[in-house]
């Protein structure tokens, strides 16, 4: 299983929108609507903020939304804040286990 | 709230093992499975396995067979993640996850907050 392929880095500032890429295979992203994305601050624990390819846990803000169009899910996050500042990493489901994205680093400036 | 809380950082020297707790509290631990994750240094993360602490079920990825083991102690609502044979490239920060339980998830509702290993002679 190969990782899943994210841009290492985004940007944008306050009040914008933007959207963060994942892209597998038709083995995984492609075949399964498990698509997760979390929110990583480091030292921090990560935080899970879209589930199901767009579901968002409670407590999660309706700034972030998913999407899934085959072999690429995506992250939308609009309406940034200072605070969305953070890695972002996309999780899917593949036989065998689940496989993550290298990551995206997300610069609010 | 539910909360897990890892043991702290550990030096490990190539070929030598080491131990990495994680203490659930906050919900039944029994009902849900446990996953380990680690990230390598500027890489990203990566499924280690999963435990039932209902019994102690596991399964490895297969890249860590032979070399990984899963334990769990259901009195004290700790799960275990021991490493053995341990090489440089298994310097990363180790991360228990839970599982949020149903049919046909795949992710994870809550993480530690991670355990550095360091591999050193």
């Amino acid at each position: 299983q190969s990782a899943l392929t994210q841009s290492a880095s985004v940007s944008g500032s306050p009040g914008q929108s933007i959207t963060i890429s994942c892209t597998g295979t038709s083995s995984d992203v492609g075949n399964y609507d498990l698509v997760s994305w979390y929110q990583h601050h480091p030292g921090k624990a990560p935080n899970l903020i879209i589930y199901g390819v767009s579901k968002r846990p409670s407590g999660v803000s309706n700034r972030f939304s998913g999407s899934k169009s085959g072999n690429t899910a995506s992250l939308t996050i609009s309406g940034l804040q200072a605070e969305d500042e953070a890695d972002y990493y996309c999780c899917s489901y593949a036989i065998g286990g689940t496989i993550f994205g290298g990551g995206t680093k997300l610069t609010v400036l | 709230q539910v909360q897990l809380v890892q043991s702290g950082a550990e030096v490990g020297k190539p070929g030598a093992s080491v131990k990495v707790s994680c203490k659930a509290s906050g919900y039944t631990f029994s009902a849900y499975y446990m996953h380990w994750m680690r990230q390598a240094p500027g890489q990203g993360l990566e499924w280690m396995g999963i435990i039932n602490p209902s019994g102690g079920t596991t399964s490895y990825a297969q890249k860590f067979q032979g070399r990984v083991t899963l334990t769990t102690d259901t009195s004290t609502s700790t799960v275990y993640m021991e490493l053995s044979r341990l090489t440089s490239e298994d310097t990363a920060v180790y991360y228990c996850a839970k599982d949020p339980g149903g049919v046909g998830v795949a992710h994870y509702d809550y993480w530690g907050q991670g355990t550095l290993v360091s591999v050193s002679s």
